[in-house]
């Protein structure tokens, strides 16, 4: 089945434990991107790759990493998570390298929580 | 740059009445229009997109939206709502040769039986 998935689902932390959610797609899709969504704000986009080893910032970065060293996989990660950094994240693909009239591909999300 | 305004954080219907979810947008360049849903703790799903071909575009489950560049509008439309249909939309906008997809702040659909 084509999907994208996300690890772990949910996910409760402590202020500047540093973690790492997993996002991985089997469609062999160029474009990867990580967002956050939460309430009243929509989703922001947090970091996004066009291809393996080239990734740029997107509107929201501060506080995250990621890394793109094979095509099927996207980490995120936070070096030193903060409280303001719980939210609802998800991870998506596309097709194309430049995804602007394409349909991108959600994960199921993952839920932090930073005490 | 782009963004997204829907009107309407929450919006309620009766079972079987219509639905009308509304975006607009703002766009230097002509624009690629997306809705998007998600159902309760689940990921978002494309419901419909209007890439320039045709102002009416149908989508998923009966849904549809019209692309209005004078009004600068996508709103989205289904003449009968069902119990099924209760969600978060998402209206989002992305550019020609753009790598980011601008959501707006989203609009949660309640049915009511």
């Amino acid at each position: 089945e084509a999907q994208v998935t996300q690890n772990p689902r949910y996910l409760i932390t402590v202020t500047g434990k540093k973690l790492t959610v997993t996002c991985s797609q089997n469609m062999n899709h160029e474009y990867m991107s990580w967002y956050r969504q939460d309430p009243g704000l929509g989703l922001r986009q947090i970091y996004y790759s066009m291809n393996v080893e080239v990734t740029d910032k997107g509107d929201v970065p501060e506080g995250y990493k990621v890394s793109r060293k094979e095509k099927r996989n996207f980490p995120l990660i936070l070096e030193s998570p903060s409280p303001n950094q719980t939210s609802l994240y998800f991870c998506a693909s596309s097709p194309l390298r430049e995804p602007s009239n394409a349909e991108q591909y959600f994960g199921p999300g993952t839920r932090l929580t930073v005490t | 740059a782009q963004s997204v305004t829907q009107l309407g954080s929450h919006v309620s219907v009766s079972e079987g009445a219509l639905v009308l979810l509304r975006c607009n947008y703002s766009s230097s360049v002509p624009p690629y229009l997306f809705w998007y849903v998600q159902y309760p703790n689940q990921g978002l799903q494309l419901l419909l997109k209007y890439t320039s071909a045709a102002t009416l575009v149908k989508g998923i489950n009966g849904f549809e939206a019209e692309f209005k560049k004078s009004e600068t509008s996508f709103h989205l439309t289904k003449p009968s709502a069902h119990m099924s249909d209760a969600a978060e939309y998402f209206c989002a906008v992305s550019a020609e040769y753009g790598n980011k997809l601008v959501f707006g702040a989203g609009t949660i659909l309640r049915v009511k039986s």
